[in-house]
């Protein structure tokens, strides 16, 4: 069964410091990954995903994640934290064989201090 | 690009009694998931259509929950009766997908669930 395991409910970073958002995964097969962030009162909003290639992601809002297979990771990282990206990150997984939902994380919920 | 919109925004109920939650995708969206989130956790797919047709209804709880596309756009989401532990924020997605998996997913603003 697929699973994501987000260690940390709750990261606090100095505006201006760089911040990483801790994220690993459990596929049988290879995997697909997306962060995804919320804001309060709205829905999920897409950062960036991983479908193969390249093992550093870009994605919106200056963030972006590295893959590791070999340490089943895919955390998310920005260097330079803003007070506005304070919110909650979701990261999720799918098997490529497309057979399986996508699996959520429980959530880090990411504090900016100014 | 208009967003996928949902109704309500709010809903609360007593237990045992029935609600329905509408879900309007992104246009041109073949895709469409409902997702159950309860406080402190991520989303919980409950169903995903593809068109009109039911690709994945295993984790819906079939005794209360239902869920129907009729045309392949719009979509309602139905829970009779409800109960306590179905208080959670209910979300829509859509996205392009047909045969790709990993299109990300656009999702509503959800609607908030309240069973008394």
């Amino acid at each position: 069964a697929q699973s994501v395991a987000q260690p940390e409910d709750q990261v606090n970073v100095a505006e201006g410091n760089p911040l990483t958002v801790k994220c690993t995964y459990s596929v049988s097969g290879n995997p697909y990954l997306f962060w995804y962030v919320q804001y309060p009162n709205r829905g999920l909003q897409f950062l960036l995903k991983y479908i193969t290639g390249d093992n550093l992601v870009k994605g919106s809002y200056g963030f972006e994640a590295e893959f590791n297979k070999s340490q089943t990771s895919f955390h998310l990282k920005k260097p330079s934290a803003l007070v506005s990206d304070s919110a909650l990150y979701f990261c999720a997984v799918r098997d490529m064989s497309g057979n399986t939902p996508l699996v959520f994380g429980k959530g880090t919920r990411l504090s900016v201090i100014a | 690009e208009a967003g996928v919109a949902q109704s309500p925004r709010y809903k609360i109920i007593e237990k045992r009694q029935s609600v329905a939650f509408w879900c309007n995708p992104i246009s041109g969206h073949a895709t469409l998931y409902w997702y159950q989130q309860i406080l402190g956790q991520g989303p919980k797919l409950l169903i995903q259509f593809q068109n009109n047709g039911v690709v994945d209804d295993s984790q819906l709880p079939k005794d209360r929950f239902s869920a129907e596309r009729l045309k392949g756009v719009d979509s309602t989401l139905k829970i009779q009766p409800a109960k306590l532990e179905d208080s959670a924020v209910y979300l829509c997605a859509s996205s392009l997908e047909r045969q790709a998996t990993y299109n990300e997913q656009f999702f509503g603003p959800g609607t908030r669930l309240t069973v008394l």
